[in-house]
């Protein structure tokens, strides 16, 4: 089914460092949205890219998209403590459909 | 004003109540949805409301009934539930139901629910 699939599942850095997590997905889609999750709370949408574009920014989130490899990047620059918490990637089911939320990464900056 | 209100946030009933979760926006976003989350795992979706009326129904069982009363509130009613139910249940908005084609959503903070 089309869902995206977030890589690594947890994610634990020091404060200051950069984070990286990844996103693939199966098949054609028109964006692919990432949602941040703080612990038992509502999600808060970061970023849409198009498929037309390569590279957005965002303050210090940059998200980069990969057609060819069906696949997509969340870099969090000069991480700090408040940036912990659940990251998801969303995608579309079909082009004009619900979105399917992908099972996550748990990021933990350390102070 | 960009948000999303839910209440109650902590809901505690046995399998032989009735109860009903609510929530609210005044973005004027047409659509609105509801998700159940257990823990660790993301949101799975249950309804959606487009311009007040149901069009995705994701084969939730029927002691969950969905209600849009209008334009701006959206209401999940509760009813003999079972434990395997207890989860946070997200409500969403959107200004339309085009959600793959570019339309981000705004979520509320959830009801933490527990059935005994």
């Amino acid at each position: 089914s089309q869902q995206g699939e977030e890589d690594p599942q947890a994610l634990s850095i020091q404060e200051g460092e950069n984070a990286t997590m990844n996103c693939s997905y199966k098949t054609s889609i028109n964006n692919l949205q990432w949602y941040r999750q703080n612990s038992g709370r509502g999600l808060v949408h970061l970023i849409l890219i198009r498929s037309n574009e390569r590279e957005k920014h965002s303050g210090r989130l940059r998200v980069t998209l990969d057609t060819s490899k069906k696949s997509s990047s969340l870099l969090i620059t000069a991480s700090r403590a408040a940036d912990t918490a659940s990251y998801f990637c969303a995608i579309p089911k079909t082009s004009y459909d619900k979105v399917i939320f992908g099972p996550g990464t748990s990021l933990s900056v350390i102070p | 004003d960009t948000e999303v209100t839910q209440t109650p946030k902590h809901l505690v009933m046995g399998m032989t109540n009735k109860k009903s979760l609510k929530c609210e926006q005044h973005m004027g976003h047409r659509a609105m949805y509801w998700y159940k989350q257990k823990a660790k795992k993301p949101p799975e979706l249950m309804f959606v409301y487009s311009y007040e009326k149901l069009s995705i129904n994701e084969s939730v069982p029927s002691r969950f009934s969905p209600e849009c009363p209008n334009s701006s509130l959206l209401n999940l009613h509760l009813h003999a539930l079972q434990p395997e139910d207890s989860a946070l249940y997200l409500c969403a908005s959107s200004q339309d139901d085009w959600v793959g084609a570019y339309n981000e959503q705004f979520f509320g903070p959830g009801t933490r629910l527990t059935v005994l």
